[in-house]
């Protein structure tokens, strides 16, 4: 059973353009949500994360959106960049449980120039 | 710093063999985790160590599967008579702190081919 689901699977947006990634969770203990970046051949690094008291998270290009009810949440990438092109990751956890984190299977971004 | 060092980068061995992964934390992580990550599963939690002590394998496979963490400076995950289901990338991560933060630091992983 997955308990953190993302959409799409893949997106390919032209350079400029807003990248959205879709995640939705199950378990409504999950209080923190990390997204990790993935480039091939690499391991996945932190990118930017949001506790659930928020609702909106804010890094330069990127944008963490929550909505606590509706247990969903978006990444947005404004003005993407080729470089940008990678695998995201949403990811869970219960701060007060274990420090399993639970990922999502991951949307590959390509962004074309 | 260096980061998260885990060798061998690439293994091969043949069906039944035993495979072992070594993973060097950053030095001063309290906290080490296995994940493997295949197409299929995306990134499947294995197991971690807190402070050395094993605090959570509920993703480890029950027979052929192992990890140790015998002292602050690695970790190894051992399988033993290796499947063809085993091939996957398994990642090692370290976290700063005893609390549970979210923030891992990945090595590059151990891709294991078994054939």
């Amino acid at each position: 059973q997955q308990q953190v689901r993302q959409s799409p699977q893949s997106l390919t947006v032209w350079e400029g353009e807003t990248a959205i990634l879709n995640c939705s969770y199950e378990n409504s203990a999950f209080d923190y949500f990390p997204w990790y970046q993935q480039f091939p051949g690499e391991g996945p690094a932190l990118l930017i994360a949001i506790r659930s008291v928020s609702d909106k998270k804010e890094d330069g290009r990127f944008t963490i959106f929550f909505n606590k009810r509706e247990k969903k949440l978006s990444l947005h990438i404004t003005d993407s960049q080729p470089g940008d092109s990678a695998t995201y990751f949403c990811a869970a956890l219960n701060q007060g449980g274990s420090a399993k984190l639970i990922f999502g299977e991951g949307t590959k971004l390509t962004v074309s120039s | 710093n260096a980061g998260v060092i885990q060798t061998p980068r690439h293994k091969v061995t043949g069906k039944g063999q035993e495979a072992t992964l070594w993973c060097e934390p950053i030095s001063g992580h309290s906290a080490v985790f296995w994940y493997r990550q295949t197409i299929v599963q995306g990134l499947e939690f294995l197991t971690y160590f807190r402070n050395q002590a094993p605090i959570d394998d509920s993703g480890m496979p029950k027979e052929r599967f192992s990890a140790q963490m015998p002292n602050q400076s690695h970790s190894t995950l051992k399988i033993q008579s290796t499947q063809p289901q085993d091939s996957a990338v398994y990642l090692c991560a370290s976290s700063l702190r005893v609390a549970n933060t979210g923030q891992l630091y990945f090595g590059e992983g151990s891709k294991l081919t078994v054939l």
